[in-house]
This record gives structure tokens, C-alpha cells and sequence, in this order.
């Protein structure tokens, strides 16, 4: 149990498809991030949720729509997706504000877009 | 732009084999962060180092932050296959925004 929640683990879906990605924390932390790591590269951060408004959005494409309804709760909304686009996302949580705070990642969710 | 690279990208030794892992920057962090990441799973936190020259150990671990707080290390001792993952590490500002490197990609054999 690591306290960050991801569903569902492996999702593979078309390119025309709609899907969202679902992050779940009852850590009691105020951010929650989205991330993408795909093979040979560094983790790629996306969104950055900071008390429910984005403070970071990384030149991510439209066709990942981030939501952030509450605290505890964080969305990625998928459409139109690339071939590319197949990668694991993980979703992180912290204390944003306290820079000795480490981040508790969720078990990732392994994307495959056919 | 803050970078992070890490070296080497790839290491495969035999158990009981020590190890070093480096993690260098031109930019100074407030805190560097080390994780490890199972294949399937998402990393998990190792350690947080935040004073230059820090050394912290966890077990078998040896961290150390650099004097500058620019760069840091990572030394296994008598390493096992349970060691064996993905070891990131991760140099924090002071919103506690992380930059993450490109990772070191350890096996240990038997």
C-alpha cells in the first residue's frame, strides 16, 4: 500500500477512443502531479495540482486534459491519443511548499495506444 | 533549465560486488532525493538529503550530498539481487518542485 492509489494499472485503447486515468491520496498532501515515463527517458512531469488549481503545465498536448476536483482526487483524461503516447503514468502526491518533502508515487498506470 | 544526469545508465555486477551511482548538475538544489523504481511500480523514496555534505547511510546504503549541493552519490556495499531496480535521483527547489534524472538501471546477479 503505497497511499497513492492508480486506476486502472494497464489500459490499451485506440486512437480514437476516450479514456480517463483515475489517482486516488488520503495522505493529507496539498499537491498531486501527473508524470510520464517512457523507455530511454527521464520521468516527464505534466501537471502539477497545488490546493485544486494547476500551477504547471508543461507544454503537454490538448489531448491530455488534466482534472483536479478535490484534494484527493486527480484525473487524466484521455483522447485522440498517438501511438507515442504509449508510455506508464504515474501519478505522484506531496507537500508542496516543505523542499525536504519526498513524493509518494501510485504504482503507475501502463498505457498502450494502438 | 535544471538538469540532471546520472552515470552510469546501466550497470550489471555480481553479488557481494560494491557500486557507485553519480548524479551531477550544474545547478545547486535545496534538497536531492534518491528513489528506486521496481519494474511495474512507481518509485519509491530512498532518502532526502538537504546540507551540503551531507552523508546519510540505510543499511547497506551509503548517500551523500555534495559540498556545493550540486551533486550527490549513491554506494552499495556488497550488493544483492534484491538491490536489483531503477534508482533515480531527484534534486528539489525550494517550492519542492523536483527535476529528475535520467536514471541508472542496476542488476544484480546471483
Amino acid at each position: 500500500e503505497t497511499g497513492v492509489t492508480q486506476t486502472p494499472r494497464h489500459l490499451v485503447m485506440g486512437m480514437t477512443n476516450k479514456k480517463s486515468l483515475k489517482c486516488e491520496q488520503h495522505l493529507g498532501h496539498n499537491a498531486m502531479y501527473w508524470y510520464k515515463q517512457s523507455a530511454k527517458k527521464p520521468l516527464e512531469l505534466m501537471f502539477v495540482y497545488s490546493l485544486e488549481e494547476r500551477v504547471e503545465n508543461n507544454s503537454v498536448p490538448s489531448r491530455f486534459s488534466p482534472e483536479c476536483p478535490n484534494s484527493s482526487h486527480l484525473f487524466l483524461h484521455l483522447h485522440t491519443l498517438q501511438p507515442e503516447d504509449s508510455a506508464l503514468y504515474l501519478c505522484a502526491s506531496s507537500q508542496r511548499g516543505v523542499y525536504s518533502y519526498g513524493y509518494t508515487f501510485g504504482s503507475g498506470t501502463r498505457l498502450t495506444v494502438v | 533549465t535544471q538538469l540532471l544526469e546520472q552515470s552510469p545508465q546501466f550497470l550489471s555486477i555480481q553479488e557481494g560486488e560494491n557500486l557507485t551511482v553519480y548524479c551531477n548538475s550544474s545547478s545547486v538544489f535545496s534538497s536531492l532525493q534518491w528513489y528506486r523504481q521496481e519494474p511495474g511500480e512507481g518509485p519509491v523514496l530512498l532518502v532526502t538529503v538537504v546540507t551540503g555534505g551531507e552523508v546519510k547511510k540505510l543499511k547497506r546504503l551509503t548517500f551523500q550530498f555534495g559540498d556545493a549541493r550540486k551533486d550527490s552519490s549513491l554506494h552499495i556495499t556488497a550488493a544483492q539481487p534484491g538491490d536489483t531496480g531503477l534508482y533515480l535521483c531527484a534534486g528539489g527547489n525550494a517550492g519542492n518542485m523536483l527535476t529528475f534524472g535520467g536514471g541508472t538501471r542496476l542488476m544484480v546477479k546471483p
